[in-house]
């Protein structure tokens, strides 16, 4: 069975600071990889997604992850984060050749300091 | 272009009253899936579809629950008799299925049961 691990629950930055979401997945192949963001009140906005290739992947709102595979990992970076980027982040997995069924981590609450 | 809709964005009601939860899909989408969203939890799958069909309801917590597809646009979450405990977030996600597309989701409605 597949699984994610986001073992940081919370972490709080400062604006301008550089940003690093972990994420750790179990899953006997190449997983579809999935970073989601909600903000309050709000559903989840996928902000990137990982089926092949290029192991580094560009997403929406300047957020990149790179798929690290003898890691079982694929950690979300920014290089420079806004007050705006305050929300909660979810990674997912998903079986390849499929987005039918996702799994989620718990996922990592971000506060932004001014 | 329209995304997921769902209704209402909050309820309230007392325990033991029959709720149902309101989904659209985003047009040309023929995967839906419920989500239910509480603290202790996280984000669990309920149930999803595939033209209009249930492929798999392992995730509905009791018979208290049921989904339907009445049609390929149109989903339902009904809860009777409702209780405290079901209190919590429930989103529904449409993605087209096969494809190699992420799942959309709605803004949710939350639930409040008395």
């Amino acid at each position: 069975a597949q699984s994610v691990t986001q073992p940081d629950i919370h972490i709080t930055v400062s604006e301008g600071a550089s940003l690093e979401l972990r994420c750790n997945y179990s899953y006997g192949a190449t997983p579809y990889l999935f970073w989601y963001v909600q903000s309050p009140g709000q559903g989840l906005q996928l902000l990137l997604k990982y089926f092949s290739g290029d192991t580094l992947v560009q997403g929406i709102k300047g957020f990149e992850a790179e798929f690290k595979r003898s890691q079982s990992s694929f950690n979300l970076r920014k290089p420079s984060v806004h007050w705006s980027d305050a929300a909660e982040y979810f990674c997912a997995v998903g079986a390849p050749g499929s987005a039918r069924q996702l799994t989620f981590g718990s996922g990592t609450q971000l506060t932004v300091l001014p | 272009d329209a995304g997921v809709i769902q209704s209402p964005r909050h309820e309230v009601t007392e325990m033991g009253q029959e709720v149902t939860l309101r989904c659209k899909l985003i047009s040309g989408h023929n995967s839906l899936f419920w989500y239910r969203q509480t603290m202790m939890r996280g984000l669990e799958l309920l149930i999803y579809f595939n033209n209009n069909v249930p492929i798999d309801d392992s995730g509905m917590p009791e018979d208290r629950f049921s989904a339907k597809m009445p049609n390929a646009s149109f989903s339902t979450l009904k809860i009777q008799p409702s209780e405290p405990r079901d209190s919590a977030v429930y989103f529904c996600a449409s993605t087209v299925q096969g494809g190699n597309q992420p799942q959309h989701f709605g803004d949710g409605t939350r639930l409040s049961i008395l």
